[in-house]
């Protein structure tokens, strides 16, 4: 079975300074996407930054990367240059591809930025 | 505002009742998703539709909900006979086929049993 762990129920980082947000998961799939989602209080869900499990490149959005480790089965978020807005609770999340259309989410990282 | 829309936003309702859930997902998508987040958690899957054809069901789809998507265009979402542990926050995503897999969410609708 598939399972995405984010073992940071919380974290906090000062206003423009840099957090890393870490993500393990388990497969036994060769092809698949990973995803960094940011829920805001209330807000609804959007997507952050998305990576193919094929392409060796880490993904980079703005202030958002990521360090994609295939054989470590690890995906953090490095998101530079904190904003207020930044803060929010983020899911790592697993779908593979060509088959399933779920994803699988972890329990989540409750992000807040401290002014 | 082109986006997943969901109605209501908020439900109340007492143990027993039945509820149901709308979601118009955006136009052009032909994928539309449920799941269901309860608090501390992430979202955990329910449903999957492609355009009008209920394509995969979790176990956690229980026989007292149901869903539908006539026509391929909105979804509703019915709980019959509610419970206490269906108390949680219900998310709707669409997704186009566009080979990106992305999906897009709603704001949910929270339901609270009492």
């Amino acid at each position: 079975a598939q399972t995405v762990t984010q073992s940071q129920p919380e974290m906090s980082v000062q206003e423009a300074e840099t957090v890393t947000l870490s993500c393990t998961y388990d497969t036994s799939e060769s092809d698949y996407y990973l995803f960094w989602y940011k829920q805001p209080p209330s807000r609804q869900m959007i997507l952050v930054i998305r990576q193919e499990a094929y392409k060796q490149q880490n993904a980079t959005e703005n202030r958002f990367s990521v360090n994609f480790q295939k054989a470590a089965k690890s995906f953090s978020l490095k998101i530079s240059d904190s904003q207020l807005g930044d803060a929010a609770m983020y899911f790592c999340a697993y779908r593979i591809m060509y088959r399933d259309d779920k994803i699988i989410f972890g329990k989540g990282t409750r992000l807040h930025i401290l002014p | 505002d082109t986006g997943v829309s969901q109605n209501p936003r908020h439900k109340i309702t007492k143990r027993g009742q039945n509820v149901t859930f709308r979601c118009d997902p955006i136009s052009e998508h032909n994928r539309l998703y449920w799941y269901r987040q309860t608090l501390g958690q992430g979202p955990e899957f329910l449903t999957y539709f492609q355009n009008e054809a209920q394509l995969e069901k979790s176990r956690l789809l229980s026989d007292r909900f149901s869903a539908e998507r006539p026509k391929g265009s909105f979804s509703t979402l019915e709980i019959q006979r509610t419970e206490q542990g269906d108390s949680a926050m219900y998310l709707c995503a669409s997704g186009p086929r566009d080979g990106k897999n992305i999906q897009y969410f709603g704001a949910g609708t929270r339901l609270s049993v009492l």
